[in-house]
């Protein structure tokens, strides 16, 4: 059974850091073709992607949007994938997901439940 | 403007067929992508329910219902979401999705309501 959970903060100030894990199971970032993705979804908003990170830690793929401010960093041997944004502002407030990632078929096939994160001073 | 267009809102009865469109903006041929859908209900995270390409290199999502089908239409530039025999439990968000220079780009979502 595959199963992911983010946790972090749940406010954090502008212009500070944030931090979010994904700790996953039921699957292993050390075996090929397994990655996991962070999604974003401001509240009743769209889902915006926001980066991948692959089994070999060789594959980091940005929103080019944020591609400055973001860094995915994994951690294979706890089953845990982090996500780091700096600068945060009052538009990051959003519920952040992470997802397995398929490479070979390019699907977020199982997802997390979510984090709501807000930003706000 | 948006990479993915998708009509905000759309409403259908139950056994009916709703026909889901994702526009690419001009300069993006669909013919060039694969195109996912994803299916989000009210408190829950989105969940993959296929990917298509072509007729021959298409993907269903686990457990996701035939009634669930995708295509394309070349001449508006557009991927398809198909949604046959329209249950209550399809009323949701659904997402069009496609990979384009090593990132994703996720459509503006259509709500689906069904009654």
């Amino acid at each position: 059974q595959i199963t992911l959970k983010e946790s972090g903060p749940t406010l954090v100030k502008p212009t500070q850091t944030l931090t979010l894990t994904c700790t996953f199971s039921g699957f292993s970032l050390r075996v090929a073709g397994e990655g996991v993705g962070w999604i974003r979804q401001p509240p009743g908003k769209a889902l915006e992607w926001l980066a991948v990170i692959s089994w070999d830690d060789d594959s980091h793929l940005y929103s080019p949007s944020l591609k400055n401010r973001l860094t995915v960093t994994r951690d294979a041997s706890k089953n845990q994938v982090i996500l780091t944004m700096t600068n945060v502002d009052p538009v990051d407030t959003a519920t952040y997901y992470c997802a397995r990632y398929d490479f070979s078929s390019a699907v977020l096939d199982y997802w997390g439940q979510g984090a709501l994160v807000t930003v706000s001073s | 403007q948006a990479v993915l267009t998708q009509p905000s809102s759309l409403s259908a009865s139950p056994g009916a067929s709703a026909s889901l469109t994702c526009t690419l903006r001009s300069g993006f041929n669909v013919v060039s992508y694969r195109i996912f859908w994803y299916q989000q209900k009210p408190g829950s995270p989105p969940q993959f329910l296929l990917r298509y390409t072509s007729d021959s290199d298409k993907q269903q999502g686990s457990g996701v219902p035939s009634r669930f089908s995708g295509s394309k239409d070349t001449s508006a530039n557009a991927g398809i979401l198909l949604i046959s025999g329209l249950q209550s439990e399809d009323e949701a968000d659904y997402y069009c999705m496609i990979w384009h220079n090593s990132a994703s780009l996720f459509g503006g979502g259509t709500k689906l309501t069904v009654l």
